[in-house]
């Protein structure tokens, strides 16, 4: 069965500082997707990566998708408060076409 | 394009009672997929459609949930003899044929008194 780690669980930190959150998968998996929740809120797609090696960035978020690691990262620059939110990866893979989510990474960005 | 949409957005309703959800994806997407998300936690899958046919079930999907898409269009969901560990949001995503991006509706928020 596919399982997907992510961590850290929560994070708290400073504006203007820079963190990887990170996350890990099971099995084999053909696409890894980046979403954003913020509270009361449905789901945002920041990245879908299709290959290794991929790298997708925008402003100021980065992600990068190692399948032999089965490792992807995303990479926050400078934070502003703005960015805090929840963050989810999600993986397809093994037999089935569905995405399993992580647990998700509670970001909060403090002034 | 109006996005994914989902509705009712809340349902409070007693233990025992059936309810059903409706969704309806964006245009011409002829996936549907519908999600369970708890607080805290992220999105389980429950089950997903490819036009009208439903090709996939979670084991979470007791006999109590059904799910349809008669004409591959809009889908609903439905929870018969409701019980309290039910409660969460309902999420429903479409996805084109050649698209990657799976889109999320605002879902819909069930509690069960």
């Amino acid at each position: 069965e596919l399982k997907v780690e992510q961590n850290p669980l929560f994070l708290s930190m400073q504006e203007g500082k820079n963190y990887t959150i990170y996350c890990n998968y099971s099995t084999t998996s053909d696409r890894l997707y980046w979403y954003r929740q913020d509270p009361g809120k449905s789901l945002e797609s920041l990245f879908v990566l299709l290959s290794n090696g991929a790298v997708k960035q925008e402003g100021r978020l980065m992600a990068s998708l190692d399948t032999k690691a089965r490792l992807s990262t995303l990479h926050i620059t400078a934070a502003v408060h703005d960015l805090s939110a929840t963050y989810f990866c999600a993986v397809v893979g093994g037999l089935s076409t569905n995405m399993r989510f992580g647990a998700g990474t509670r970001l909060t960005v403090k002034p | 394009d109006t996005g994914v949409s989902q509705n009712p957005r809340h349902k409070i309703t007693k233990r025992g009672q059936n309810v059903t959800f409706r969704c309806d994806p964006i245009s011409e997407h002829n996936r549907l997929y519908w999600y369970r998300q708890t607080l805290g936690q992220g999105p389980e899958f429950l089950t997903y459609f490819q036009n009208e046919a439903q090709l996939e079930k979670s084991r979470l999907l007791s006999d109590r949930f059904s799910a349809e898409r008669p004409k591959g269009s809009f889908s609903t969901l439905e929870i018969q003899r409701t019980e309290q560990g039910d409660s969460a949001m309902y999420l429903c995503a479409s996805r084109g044929g050649t698209g990657e991006k799976l889109f999320f509706g605002s879902g819909t928020q069930l509690s069960v008194l």
